[in-house]
């Protein structure tokens, strides 16, 4: 069990670019959820896959944020034509079922986004 | 709508003293309970979880929550701080609705907590 793991940790990019975060979760997990963490807040919930299937997505999730789980295991998150209001930190994390059948949640370090 | 407070921004504890860090949650339903916790920079830890059973939780590092349903609360407590524990601290409600969401959590902005030697 390697945990969950995010890439890049660190990413300063200037407003109107675009970035791309990758995550790997716990091997055989089946579901994937994204996070956003703000300076002195707690994690607001983003968005969470089944599989390859998107189940759900927050209102935090605006049009230029686009979450992809192509084969079931990684995933990427990527925000277009960044804003200095995306800077935060982005959180994965991965559980082997739903919360309903008591699984527990994991969180990977995390990837830090600077809009500049 | 479900939502978690922790009343306490920061707090400042001895070494070797009690902590109990504050936790109150808005559900309807039985609620499945979290406590978190965050070193620096870093990413979240789980301490311990309430599904359902007994209403007192042991977690790792000498942690344990009571989860409390007339007082809607889930504090954690721990009878020893030690220094290691300087951190900060997310309590959460998983949010499992028919008809809504199957699994994401809702966390309170956290308490930041301090150890004096």
């Amino acid at each position: 069990d390697t945990g969950v793991s995010q890439d890049p940790r660190h990413k300063i990019t200037k407003r109107g670019q675009n970035v791309t975060f990758r995550c790997d979760p716990i091997s055989e997990h089946n579901r994937l959820y994204w996070y956003r963490q703000t300076l002195g807040q707690g994690p607001e919930f983003l968005t969470y896959f089944q599989n390859e299937a998107q189940l759900e997505k927050s209102r935090l999730l605006s049009d230029r944020f686009s979450a992809e789980r192509p084969k079931g295991s990684f995933s990427t998150l990527e925000i277009q034509r960044t804003e200095q209001g995306d800077s935060a930190m982005y959180l994965c994390a991965s559980s082997p079922g739903t919360l309903v059948l008591g699984n527990t949640i994991y969180f990977g370090e995390g990837s830090w986004l600077t809009v500049v | 709508a479900q939502s978690v407070t922790q009343p306490d921004i920061h707090i400042t504890v001895s070494e070797g003293a009690s902590l109990e860090l504050r936790c109150n949650y808005s559900y309807g339903a039985t609620p499945y309970l979290f406590w978190y916790v965050q070193s620096p920079g870093q990413g979240l830890q789980l301490l311990l979880k309430y599904f359902s059973g007994d209403t007192l939780v042991q977690g790792i590092k000498g942690f344990e929550a009571e989860f409390k349903r007339s007082q809607s609360s889930f504090n954690l407590r721990k009878p020893s701080v030690h220094w290691s524990d300087a951190a900060e601290y997310f309590c959460a409600v998983g949010a499992v609705n028919y008809g809504g969401s199957q699994g994401n959590l809702i966390f309170g902005k956290g308490t930041k907590l301090s150890v004096k030697p």
